[in-house]
């Protein structure tokens, strides 16, 4: 059975980096599968934010793009999640979840981390 | 960057009753792509419909999916509930629509 489990920092500061790590078992990081990260915002809808491949490709939401890298630990089997230059629109549960390009859909879901951006 | 829209926002129903809920891209693109998540509170989504129309693992056979090209629907026959929750479609690896709560 395949576990994902989030961690990182609760809070954040505006302008400052969030970073989130995701550790998997039950599965390799290695394997034919996409990576990938969602958040929810309080009280708002789901937002894909990006995924990252074995072989590194990555695909990004277009309009964070610019703030957002995702990388791999294949050591630990986990991957991680950087989004700079926050502000409180950023404030969300984060979710990480595997996307299975045979399934063609996010098969397995971490149990989210609430980050909070604020002073 | 293909947008999902769902439709209603709100159903409004009572258990046993059937719900249709809309889900349509602002462009086509293959039905492969097509998902159906179920996000309760406190609670990580559920994939309950892949490819537009393949129940997930475990999911009950009164939730199908189906639909092509642009538009997709969601439909659960009778509900039970535990199926009152807010429903989202994705296209995989990419943008999810804002949600159909459906609710008592």
């Amino acid at each position: 059975q395949v576990q994902l489990q989030e961690s990182g920092p609760g809070l954040v500061k505006p302008s400052g980096t969030l970073s989130l790590t995701c550790a998997v078992s039950g599965d390799s990081i290695s394997s034919n599968n996409w990576w990938s990260w969602v958040r929810q915002p309080p009280g708002k809808g789901l937002e894909w934010i990006g995924e990252i491949h074995q072989s590194g490709r990555t695909n990004y939401k277009a309009s964070l793009k610019s703030r957002v890298t995702m990388s791999l630990d294949r050591s630990k089997n986990q991957f991680s999640l950087k989004l700079t230059s926050l502000t409180a629109a950023d404030t969300a549960v984060y979710y990480c979840a595997r996307g299975s390009p045979i399934i063609m859909g996010f098969d397995s879901w971490g149990q989210g981390t609430l980050v909070t951006v604020s002073s | 960057e293909i947008v999902l829209t769902q439709s209603p926002g709100t159903l409004s129903l009572s258990p046993g009753e059937r719900a249709t809920l809309s889900c349509r891209a602002s462009q086509s693109f293959s039905s492969n792509y097509l998902g159906w998540y179920q996000k309760k509170p406190g609670q990580a989504p559920r994939l309950l419909i892949s490819a537009a129309s393949r129940r997930a693992t475990g999911i009950p056979d009164r939730f199908s999916g189906s639909g092509s090209g642009s538009d997709f629907i969601l439909t659960i026959s009778r509900l039970e509930p535990e199926d009152f929750a807010v429903y989202y479609c994705q296209q995989y690896g990419g943008s999810f629509g804002q949600g159909t709560k459906v609710e008592i």
